[in-house]
């Protein structure tokens, strides 16, 4: 069974660029989760997505967006980069329609300068 | 609101003692807990979770207990060895949403 997985584990910015962050589901998963974890801090929950759709999303700015894919892979797009968005992307997948149990990928550091 | 806090933010114990982390939430529409594991330079890994119908769950050397009167979660971890030292995080479903709410996490470190 493949775990999630993300790619680049990091990556370096300067303010006002574009990213885009990739994240594979575990086999079998059809629900992603995005999170955002800066440093010393819990996770916080960006926005999930299930069937290729946004299934619900915290609190962060529309320039936070995403896709799930038919493959229920997603990426993660932040537009017009700030300095605080430095942190631990986290990408994690659950089984179907569910935001119970999730399990999480390696993470991708992203430094904006 | 929704929160989920920590009672102490680091841990010391010895090797081979016991530990218990604890937690407490504020959200009573809180049905599933989850605690995690956070290794440096890596992302949560699941541990043990727990329903709300429950108030105890065994695994291998973890224990979750849940206390709903006051809204309190613990994590007992059995013969700490070098390789329990990480982050720990409590989580919480609250029913109806799809997201999991973290706390801050508390930082186990095994003493040898």
């Amino acid at each position: 069974e493949t775990g999630v997985t993300q790619s680049p584990t990091h990556l370096i910015k300067t303010r006002g660029q574009q990213v885009t962050l990739r994240c594979s589901s575990q086999s079998g998963h059809n629900t992603v989760s995005w999170y955002q974890q800066a440093l010393g801090q819990g996770p916080q929950f960006i926005f999930q997505y299930y069937r290729e759709e946004e299934n619900g999303r915290g609190n962060f700015p529309p320039r936070f967006s995403g896709l799930q894919f038919p493959n229920y892979s997603s990426e993660l797009n932040v537009n017009a980069l700030e300095l605080d968005d430095s942190a631990l992307y986290l990408c994690a997948s659950s089984s179907p329609g569910g935001s119970e149990t999730q399990y999480f990928g390696p993470g991708t550091r992203l430094l904006v300068l | 609101g929704e929160s989920v806090g920590l009672h102490l933010p680091t841990l010391s114990v010895q090797e081979g003692d016991n530990s218990i982390i604890n937690c407490a939430y504020s959200n009573s529409a809180s049905d599933y807990f989850i605690w995690y594991k956070q290794e440096s330079g890596k992302g949560p890994q699941f541990i043990i979770d727990i329903r709300s119908n429950m108030d105890k769950r065994q695994g291998q050397r973890v224990t979750v207990l849940l206390n709903k009167t006051v809204k309190h979660l613990s994590l007992q971890i059995a013969a700490t060895q070098p390789g329990d030292s990480a982050v720990y995080f409590c989580a919480e479903n609250i029913r109806g949403a799809q997201k999991l709410v973290f706390g801050q996490g508390t930082r186990l470190t095994i003493n040898p």
